[in-house]
């Protein structure tokens, strides 16, 4: 079975500032990433994706992750956040399977972006 | 192209009662998944249809039913309702195959209260 842990519950951080969010996995098998983001009151947005090739992985308003394999992790990274990237952050973990996929989610990290 | 929508985006039941969620898939995708996210949490998977089968399922009561339409919508029941069913109730569709199948793109969700 696949879980995620997402290591921190809520990062604050002064805008123009770089962040980090933390994401590890536990799987037996090649999995893939995700990293969504979710806005009060409003469904999953995809950020960006890992399903293969490069391990570091560059996604929508500015956020790249890296995937590590040997250390079974896929953080998240913004050189320099603004207000408006204050939002709840998921990491989540697939498998592609034939008769079906789902997708495993972290607890979230909320990211507080201050002025 | 209009991407993932569910209906309603606002619900209140009485506990005991019965109620119906709506999803209309991304254009293109063939594939429909609900989740459940508690206040707090992360998404929990509860099944996934394609061709109008339950392909997939999470670990969620019998009282979780769902249907799939030949246009790929879907509908998600949950029935006899508790106090712990109140939660945001998000659908997410994908196609393809292979790895680019475990990509999902979600809608707004819908808000369920129980009381």
């Amino acid at each position: 079975a696949q879980s995620v842990t997402q290591l921190d519950s809520q990062v604050p951080v002064f805008e123009e500032a770089p962040v980090e969010l933390r994401c590890n996995y536990s799987s037996s098998v090649s999995v893939y990433l995700f990293w969504y983001v979710q806005y009060p009151n409003q469904g999953l947005q995809l950020l960006l994706k890992y399903l293969s090739g490069s391990t570091l992985v560059k996604g929508i308003n500015g956020f790249e992750a890296e995937f590590n394999k040997s250390q079974t992790s896929f953080h998240l990274r913004k050189p320099s956040v603004h207000i408006s990237d204050t939002a709840e952050y998921f990491c989540a973990v697939s498998r592609y399977m034939e008769y079906g996929n789902k997708l495993v989610f972290g607890a979230g990290t909320i990211l507080r972006v201050k002025s | 192209d209009a991407g993932v929508t569910q209906s309603p985006t606002h619900l209140i039941k009485t506990r005991g009662q019965q109620v119906t969620l709506r999803c209309s898939p991304k254009s293109g995708h063939d594939t429909v998944s609900w989740y459940q996210q508690a206040l707090g949490q992360g998404p929990q998977f509860i099944f996934q249809y394609y061709e109008e089968e339950e392909r997939q399922r999470g670990n969620f009561p019998d009282r979780f039913s769902g249907h799939q339409f030949p246009n790929y919508s879907s509908e998600l029941n949950v029935n006899a309702l508790l106090l712990g069913d109140s939660a945001l109730y998000l659908c997410a569709s994908s196609g393809g195959t292979g790895p680019q199948s475990t990509e999902a793109f979600f809608g707004q969700g819908t808000r369920l209260t129980v009381v």
